[in-house]
């Protein structure tokens, strides 16, 4: 049971470029979270999905996309990277009302 | 909207208790969470108390709640060395499938 894993754990784009981060679960869950984390700022919720196929702006939506193809799998998408989306990036999942349970992170650097 | 607030820094003496406050916004709260940031890491379920209850004690720790005035605390006893962490709070409310997110307190350990 790996839990919540994600894909890559470091990535260095420049301003412009494109990339995914892909979540992966395998507790069968229903829920899946993407979240930043700055400085100071705490987590904040960029999108969200509540099932296979569904998906749902957070607090800070603007600059991704998101993708819920399969149930296991959560896609965050940054069509044109900006150096304001450099961060550290967390995916999240739980079954309704139960535990979050965290990914390790990726960290984003974009120069 | 929904807001959760804390302090961001505490600064303990080793084998002195520790107390993490937090204050939120929405009154239909039903869960209440602590979650645990190691350095590099994803955040971990510390613990957590449904709104209809005033306390809960997990070993050294204890989770008061204050619905009235819809404040929550963590108090750690004999605070140690591996308690150095962020702490953050976090609600959820009945009718969201969403996590609101405090911006996390940074515990610190004086020996």
């Amino acid at each position: 049971n790996a839990g919540v894993t994600q894909t890559p754990k470091f990535r260095v784009l420049k301003t412009g470029q494109s990339m995914t981060l892909l979540c992966a679960q395998d507790m069968n869950h229903e829920y899946m979270y993407w979240y930043r984390q700055d400085p100071g700022m705490g987590l904040r919720l960029i999108h969200y999905s509540v099932g296979e196929g569904t998906t749902a702006k957070g607090e800070v939506p603007d600059g991704y996309n998101v993708s819920r193809l399969k149930k296991q799998n959560f896609l965050l998408g940054l069509e044109s990277a900006a150096p304001s989306q450099t961060s550290v990036y967390f995916c999240a999942s739980n079954k309704n009302w139960g535990e979050q349970f965290f990914g390790p992170g990726t960290r984003l650097t974009v120069l | 909207g929904e807001d959760v607030e804390q302090s961001l820094f505490l600064s303990v003496r080793e084998g002195d208790s520790s107390v993490i406050n937090c204050t939120y916004t929405d009154s239909s709260s039903t869960y209440l969470y602590w979650y645990k940031q190691e350095p590099g890491a994803g955040l971990q379920l510390l613990t957590y108390i449904f709104s209809n209850m005033d306390m809960k004690q997990d070993q050294r720790l204890t989770v008061l709640l204050n619905k009235k005035d819809k404040h929550l605390s963590l108090r750690i006893a004999d605070t140690q060395t591996g308690d150095s962490a962020i702490y953050f709070c976090a609600e959820r409310n009945s009718s969201a499938s969403k996590i609101i997110f405090g911006s996390g307190t940074r515990l610190s350990i004086r020996p």
